[in-house]
């Protein structure tokens, strides 16, 4: 099973800031199954970025992904106020078949 | 746009089987092109993924749950369905249905279903 770690766990930062996310899989992730997700309190996740790097539909291109192997980033160039959330790391290919990360807040500061 | 919503009873007790269904709108799960999961998420935890069904019937499941988790679909009705058997309060979580999309290189949940509470308790 491929264990996806995300660091740090809070990420205080104000408005205009850049945001650094990692997330640290414990083997390989196969080919470019990763995907990163945003979720703000009371909502489902949304998808921001699936395999490694490209934007989902209607994602700002603040937003970009990067990585390979064990390790990928999330970047979020210039925070936004509506950017403070919880994000998730997830890979697919290794079992189960979809795993995600403990995720990271990223908070006001 | 594709819209997927559950439903299902928000109380369960202990020993009992958890039954919840997805309807989609706005999409077809005889579509081809997505698997159709459900994933859950302890109160104030992370995301766990459940199981998936293909519009032909094939299914994947997570080992942790598989002993105990079914999941089904109706293609009359647009819609799929999870049992979880033998719960426990463990299995207390927002239950998300979800869309994936699996390609060469990507395999994400591309839309979500607002998420329904299932509380495990007598």
């Amino acid at each position: 099973e491929i264990v996806l770690t995300q660091s740090p766990g809070t990420l205080s930062l104000s408005p205009g800031e850049r945001a650094t996310l990692s997330c640290r899989a414990s083997q390989s992730v196969r080919s470019s199954y990763l995907a990163w997700y945003q979720q703000k309190p009371g909502q489902a996740p949304r998808l921001l970025i699936h395999g490694v790097s490209s934007r989902a539909t209607g994602i700002p291109d603040r937003f970009s992904g990067s990585g390979s192997g064990t390790d990928f980033t999330l970047i979020i160039s210039r925070l936004e106020p509506e950017d403070f959330a919880v994000y998730y790391c997830q890979q697919y290919g290794s079992s189960p078949l979809f795993t995600f990360g403990p995720g990271t807040t990223v908070d006001i500061k | 746009q594709v819209q997927l919503q559950e439903s299902g009873p928000g109380l369960v007790k202990p020993s009992e089987t958890l039954s919840l269904t997805c309807t989609v709108s706005g999409g077809s799960v005889s579509s081809g092109a997505y698997y159709w999961s459900w994933i859950r998420q302890p109160p104030g935890k992370g995301l766990e993924w459940i199981a998936y069904i293909y519009y032909s019937g094939n299914t994947n499941y997570n080992p942790s749950l598989k002993s105990r988790v079914t999941i089904s679909i109706d293609t009359s009705k647009n819609q799929f369905s999870l049992k979880l058997s033998s719960v426990t309060a463990a299995d207390t979580a927002l239950y998300y249905c979800a869309r994936a999309l699996v390609g060469y290189s990507y395999a994400s949940f591309d839309s979500w279903g607002q998420g329904t509470l299932v509380t495990v308790s007598s």
